[in-house]
């Protein structure tokens, strides 16, 4: 089956970029996806990319994919004290069951 | 507003009982899942249902069950056959028939007395 891996831990400086990266097994996984949870919530969709895309840009969020060596990035530009959570990377084969990673704590400080 | 709504935020079992959690949708979302995430790990799927009156186990069905009787209606049962039931409990819904990502709710708590 579909395994995710990523890293445990980030750590950056307000106003810097972040780069949360993930990799995936299953070459037919369609959809891979990047959740935020902040503590005691849920989880919050960010965005998600097809896997016959190389990048997707939203605002601040920025997902590259290289379906090759099957790993995805998620980058968030100017980081602020407000994205401080756990980010999920998530793969799925037509956005059915998802196979999650562990996740990766971002910290931000001041 | 349209959502995802679980409730209790935090529920409390001794050993050996039953509990269910609930979860309720308006968004009209045909399919359904139930998540759950012990600390540090990923979310690892116990059941979903992609229609009502039918439901599938997803990896870590033991000791858990569902029912699909309505479409906006999804509950879990925690059975005292679940040997270590404390974590924390994500339900999600989607709409399939559109092809959109999963969605999810607030999560609820359980811990054990």
């Amino acid at each position: 089956g579909e395994d995710v891996e990523q890293s445990l831990f980030l750590s950056v400086r307000e106003g810097d970029s972040s780069v949360i990266n993930c990799t995936y097994t299953d070459s037919s996984s369609t959809y891979l996806y990047w959740y935020k949870q902040e503590p005691g919530a849920g989880l919050q969709l960010l965005t998600y990319i097809f896997s016959n895309m190389d990048m997707k840009q939203d605002q601040r969020l920025t997902v590259l994919l290289n379906k090759k060596d099957k790993h995805l990035s998620l980058r968030i530009a100017d980081t602020q004290t407000g994205d401080s959570a756990i980010y999920f990377c998530a793969a799925s084969l037509r956005h059915s069951t998802l196979t999650f990673g562990k996740g990766t704590m971002l910290l931000v400080s001041p | 507003d349209g959502g995802i709504t679980q409730s209790p935020k935090y529920l409390f079992r001794k050993e050996g009982q039953n509990v269910t959690l609930s979860c309720e949708q308006n968004l009209n979302h045909d399919a359904m899942y139930w998540y759950r995430q012990d600390p540090g790990q990923g979310l690892r799927l116990i059941y979903y249902s992609q229609i009502v009156n039918d439901f599938q186990k997803g990896d870590i069905a033991e000791g858990y069950s569902v029912s699909r009787e309505k479409k906006e209606s999804f509950p879990l049962t925690v059975t005292s056959a679940q040997k270590n039931p404390t974590a924390f409990y994500l339900c999600a819904s989607r709409d399939s028939l559109s092809n959109q990502p999963q969605h999810f709710g607030d999560g609820t708590r359980l811990s054990i007395l």
